[in-house]
């Protein structure tokens, strides 16, 4: 079963705009959240990450929104750019190395 | 240092044969991952080792898949009887116990296709 449920499947953005991305998990023994980037042919790649007991964590253009209470977050790309065009999972992880991936989203982003 | 590397990176192959797919991870990295990705699909977990615990192989999709590990080294992921089905990128990843919130590691995958 999904574990984690991504959305949405793709999206398209104007250069300069602001993508979002949403997950939501079901168990609560998940205690890492972290995004990864995946760019054709190459294997995905950590972007950015969050522990529950914060509500946001920001790193450059990119920030990721925590709701524990509702078993959701999301990545913001601000300020988004061609090069940001890839595929990006969200995940859950329990301990000690249980991670699980949404489906991810097939992010393009226009000149 | 080195990356996770994996062998082949590509794998053609005639339904209803085996394959043997390779995973180098990153040394001293105690967990080891499979994952299979479709095209334009998400990643499929398959089968999570730890150390010297039994692995989790709650995502094998049949018996036809299996992994071994040997300590905390290589892992080789088979497939017997291989179906069109089974065409698709199997990525591995390592990641470290040595910190609490452990980031995978991902090699750049195999991609397998079955004719």
């Amino acid at each position: 079963q999904q574990q984690v449920k991504q959305s949405p499947q793709s999206l398209i953005v104007q250069k300069g705009g602001i993508s979002i991305i949403n997950c939501a998990y079901e168990n609560t023994a998940f205690d890492y959240f972290p995004w990864y980037q995946q760019f054709p042919g190459k294997g995905p790649a950590l972007l950015i990450a969050i522990r529950p007991d914060v509500s946001e964590k920001k790193e450059g253009r990119f920030t990721i929104s925590f709701n524990k209470s509702a078993k959701q977050f999301s990545l913001h790309i601000m300020d988004s750019q061609p090069g940001d065009s890839a595929t990006y999972f969200c995940a859950a992880t329990r301990p000690p190395n249980d991670m699980r991936f949404g489906a991810g989203t097939r992010l393009t982003v226009k000149p | 240092g080195a990356g996770v590397s994996q062998s082949p990176s590509n794998k053609v192959t005639e339904k209803g044969k085996d394959v043997e797919l390779r995973c180098d991870p990153i040394s001293g990295h105690t967990a080891l991952y499979w994952y299979r990705q479709r095209l334009g699909q998400g990643l499929e977990f398959l089968i999570y080792f730890q150390g010297n615990s039994a692995p989790d192989k709650s995502g094998l999709p049949s018996d036809r898949f299996s992994a071994e590990r040997t300590g905390e080294s290589v892992s080789t992921l088979t497939i017997q009887r291989t179906q069109q089905e089974d065409s698709a990128v199997y990525l591995c990843a390592s990641s470290s116990d040595m910190s609490s919130y452990n980031e995978q590691f991902f090699g750049p995958g195999t991609r397998l296709t079955v004719l």
